[in-house]
């Protein structure tokens, strides 16, 4: 089983500033097999990046993912209002399984 | 449009049964595997299960945390996917989401339903 963790647990930042977060993997995840999710209250997760660093349908650019290998990292340029929520890594390889989140919070 | 609408969650015992659906529409939804995935009050994403498709043999895998309680199936003619829990406990209390895709899927898990609520308490 590969377990994801990720950091930091809360990344606290203003509108505008750039959040750089961190998914580590205690084995190899191939890269095709990596994704990341954001999910906000009261709402399901929705799709942001697969493959690691392609984005998915109607994902803005300010969103972009990168790595390989055991760590992977979700940048989001500048960070608008509605950007802050719960993000999720996953690797979907061999029973899939998530990361615990990283909470982007107004600061 | 592209959707997934779960039903079936609600209130039940320890120790019984529930069966929940996700009805998808707007995809040929036979090409595609099928996961489902919960979320307890509070706390992050648990992946259940998926069912691949008929042309990946249909087969299941399953979280150890659910592996000889919860079953899932799928009826292509009618673009259901159904997750049968059985022998619940209290720690299955969550809201269960049916999403599109499985393992080595390409694109990921990347359509997901609204959720239901599955509350397992006497």
């Amino acid at each position: 089983e590969i377990v994801l963790t990720q950091s930091p647990g809360t990344l606290s930042l203003s509108p505008g500033e750039r959040a750089t977060l961190s998914c580590r993997a205690s084995q190899s995840v191939s890269s095709s097999y990596l994704a990341w999710y954001q999910q906000k209250p009261g709402q399901a997760p929705r799709l942001l990046i697969y493959g690691a660093s392609s984005r998915a349908t109607g994902i803005p650019d300010r969103f972009s993912g990168s790595g390989s290998g055991t760590d992977f990292t979700l940048t989001i340029s500048r960070l608008e209002p509605e950007d802050f929520a719960v993000y999720y890594c996953q690797q979907y390889g061999s029973s899939p399984s998530f990361g615990p989140g990283t909470k982007v919070d107004i600061k | 449009e592209v959707q997934l609408v779960e039903s079936g969650g609600g209130l039940v015992q320890p120790g019984r049964s529930l069966r929940l659906s996700c009805t998808a529409s707007g995809f040929t939804f036979g090409d595609y595997a099928m996961s489902w995935v919960r979320q307890a009050p509070g706390k992050g994403l648990e992946w259940v299960g998926f069912i691949r498709s008929k042309a990946y043999g249909g087969t299941t895998e399953y979280a150890a945390s659910v592996k000889g309680r919860f079953t899932i199936s799928r009826d292509d003619s009618k673009s259901i996917a159904y997750l049968q829990m059985n022998s619940l406990k209290t720690e299955d209390t969550a809201v269960y989401y049916c999403t599109r895709g499985g393992d080595y899927s390409y694109y990921g898990m990347d359509v997901w339903g609204q959720g239901t609520t599955v509350t397992v308490s006497s």
